[in-house]
């Protein structure tokens, strides 16, 4: 089974910072995404990448960005958290265009 | 536009009772439906997929039917379990490289 990992479950960082969520894919897969889930709003697309290097924006890309120097490793950026950053984020992977997705189990981020 | 709409919100049975899911759509071109399951604090966990002539698929005591016609999907649960407490996402994929569309999500609760 293809696992995806993030590296925290819980984050609570202060506005102004920097934060950086993590997201590793163990099988090879092309597809990377970014989302976050707020009640009431759903899943919403942040950012994503076809492939090494690439980044695309998604529905709601600003205050963030990303970065992918490996194919197993996507990475949110937020800049300068925010209060209204704070969010369940979720990472997601898929083999290729006609790959199913495989979610993370999220990070709840709190920006006080 | 593309959307999904799922319903109700929220709903409430008694373990052991059956309950439905609903999910309309307007995503076009349509490619697959998927309902995930969602438990809290965790990424989501696909429980099926459909595909344009695919009307019903089971998964233990989930079953989707899919109306391709009307644009209609439905979860169906039976005897259900306390375990079945969670989020149940209706996401529709449309053809060719484009990101996912997801609905809102019922939340379910089961009470002993």
């Amino acid at each position: 089974d293809v696992k995806v990992t993030q590296s925290s479950r819980y984050l609570v960082k202060r506005t102004g910072e920097k934060v950086f969520l993590e997201c590793v894919q163990d099988m090879d897969h092309e597809n990377m995404f970014w989302y976050r889930q707020d009640p009431g709003l759903g899943l919403r697309l942040i950012y994503f990448s076809y492939d090494v290097k690439m980044k695309e924006k998604g529905d709601i890309p600003e205050g963030y960005s990303v970065s992918r120097e490996k194919k197993e490793r996507f990475s949110l950026i937020l800049e300068s958290a925010s209060t209204n950053q704070t969010s369940m984020y979720l990472c997601a992977s898929r083999l290729d265009i006609g790959g199913g997705y495989t979610f993370g189990s999220g990070t709840r981020l709190t920006v006080v | 536009k593309n959307q999904v709409e799922q319903s109700p919100q929220s709903l409430i049975i008694l373990e052991g009772k059956n309950c439905t899911l609903q999910c309309n759509y307007t995503v076009s071109p349509f490619s697959n439906l998927r309902w995930y399951k969602q438990d809290t604090g965790r990424g989501p966990v696909s429980l099926t997929i459909m595909t344009f002539s695919e009307n019903t698929k089971s998964n233990g005591r989930y079953t989707a039917t899919l109306d391709a016609d009307t644009k209609q999907s439905s979860l169906h649960i039976t005897a259900s379990q306390l375990s079945d407490s969670a989020s149940y996402i209706c996401v529709v994929r449309r053809r060719g490289n484009t990101p996912l569309v997801f609905g809102k999500g019922t939340r379910l609760s089961v009470i002993a």
